[in-house]
């Protein structure tokens, strides 16, 4: 079956970088886009990220560019999100999801990776 | 940037009841990638119609979407107990995806 499974959570101070990864298996990886998709407590959903295993190309939001980097690793079918700079407003549950062929809907989520930013 | 703007932020329902969500884009988005989710407290989004109107696998029939350019709805025919919950709309559109900020059906 479909799984992605994600890194654990993190804690980490005002200004700093984290790393989260995101592990695939039961389907073909290079077939599915991978986005990032990240969700502060209680608030709703805010997107960061997609990239194409296939060929490496992403995409981010407007807001993130600059201070997140997307990358893939097709030998151990897993996806990273590094995420720079961080501060308060940074703290979420960041999570991957796989994006359905030929359409933009996300049909197989992550368990999400908290990240906590707190000095 | 696209923004989707979801209305009501809240909605107060009863089990039986129609349940209508808005979700208002700031330009024209392309019917083929706007999609509706549904998420329970602790759970992940799950994906309910993509493509405007398309039912996603094993979603009931009591919901429905439509719409096209700015204007996107999610109808719920009859509210069953088990579709309390928030949902969101989803867009790609100018080099960018965007999230509504949801709308929260709830037990009135």
């Amino acid at each position: 079956q479909v799984q992605l499974v994600q890194s654990g959570a993190e804690v980490k101070k005002p200004g700093t970088s984290v790393k989260a990864s995101c592990k695939a298996s039961g389907y073909t990886f290079t077939t599915y886009n991978i986005h990032w998709v990240r969700q502060a407590p209680g608030q709703g959903l805010e997107w960061v990220g997609i990239i194409s295993p296939v060929n490496g190309v992403t995409l981010y939001a407007p807001k993130f560019q600059g201070r997140v980097t997307v990358t893939s690793d097709t030998s151990t079918n897993s996806v990273y999100m590094e995420l720079g700079s961080l501060t308060s407003d940074d703290t979420a549950f960041y999570y991957c999801a796989r994006e359905f062929p030929g359409s933009i809907y996300l049909d197989s989520w992550g368990q999400g990776t908290l990240v906590a930013v707190s000095s | 940037e696209i923004v989707l703007t979801q209305s009501p932020g809240t909605l107060s329902l009863s089990p039986g009841e129609r349940a209508t969500l808005s979700c208002r884009a700031s330009q024209t988005v392309n019917s083929h990638n706007l999609v509706w989710y549904q998420q329970k407290p602790g759970q992940t989004p799950r994906v309910l119609i993509h493509a405007t109107s398309s039912r996603a696998t094993g979603i009931p029939d009591r919901f429905s979407g439509s719409g096209s350019g700015t204007d996107f709805t999610l109808t719920i025919s009859r509210l069953e107990p088990e579709d309390f919950a928030v949902y969101y709309c989803h867009q790609f559109g100018g080099s960018s995806h965007t999230f509504g900020q949801g709308t929260k059906v709830e037990t009135k």
